[in-house]
């Protein structure tokens, strides 16, 4: 399996731009979170989804984020409009599993993301 | 509310020597217990867990953690360092019952030669 896999590496947009980032779990994994990571907040869980449902959003910043998953094999995070205060890495990662426990998590390479 | 501490910024060791990376947590109930190492411009990999059992836990690349409840403490060891286990380090907690995962800060370790 090739992983989890995130398109683009790197974004750079304008301020006001919508950004939408992609996200490819491992197949058959359940779970799918998105995390933002920067320097100031260290990781940040954004949302998870469970079976392509969002299960807790309480981590996303504001209304200008939003997730989606249409299917078990691919989701999308967007920011529309993008500030730079949005810069960041943003990651995806799965996990499959019923039982807390077993809750490893497998990441994706991250997005760095430049709002300008 | 669960959460992490990760009290040390940056570790430092000499290739050779033991290492040490701390990490308290806070949770209710029973926590599950994770350590992570991302290396530069990759994503988080995962090394090692605690579920219950044994309190001395080992994961990959010959690290180990111990669990003490006590102290609600986890902290991430490795009797001998290597120049490629420089890297930075996170430590993870979700409770019973819940799959959200609250990671700390994280610690960069730098392993001298």
């Amino acid at each position: 399996d090739a992983g989890v896999i995130q398109s683009p590496r790197h974004e750079v947009t304008e301020m006001g731009q919508e950004v939408t980032l992609r996200c490819k779990p491992i197949s058959g994994h359940d779970y799918l979170f998105w995390y933002r990571q920067t320097m100031m907040r260290g990781l940040e869980l954004l949302i998870y989804f469970n079976n392509n449902v969002p299960i807790d959003d309480s981590g996303m910043p504001e209304d200008r984020f939003s997730a989606k998953m249409p299917n078990a094999s691919f989701s999308t995070l967007k920011i529309q409009p993008s500030e730079p205060r949005d810069s960041a890495v943003y990651f995806c990662a799965s996990s499959f599993g019923s039982d807390p426990s077993k809750n490893i998590q497998y990441f994706g390479a991250g997005t760095r993301l430049s709002v300008l | 509310a669960q959460s992490v501490a990760q009290p040390e910024d940056q570790v430092n060791v000499a290739e050779g020597n033991p290492l040490t990376v701390k990490c308290t947590y806070s949770v209710s109930g029973n926590p599950y217990l994770f350590w992570y190492v991302q290396y530069p411009n990759r994503g988080l990999q995962f090394l090692l867990k605690y579920i219950t059992g044994d309190n001395l836990v080992k994961g990959s690349y010959g690290f180990e953690a111990e669990f003490n409840k006590s102290q609600t403490s986890f902290h991430l060891k490795k009797p001998s360092a290597l120049v490629s286990d420089s890297a930075l380090y996170f430590c993870a907690v979700s409770s019973t019952g819940g799959f959200k995962t609250i990671f700390g800060a994280g610690t960069r370790l730098f392993v001298k030669a």
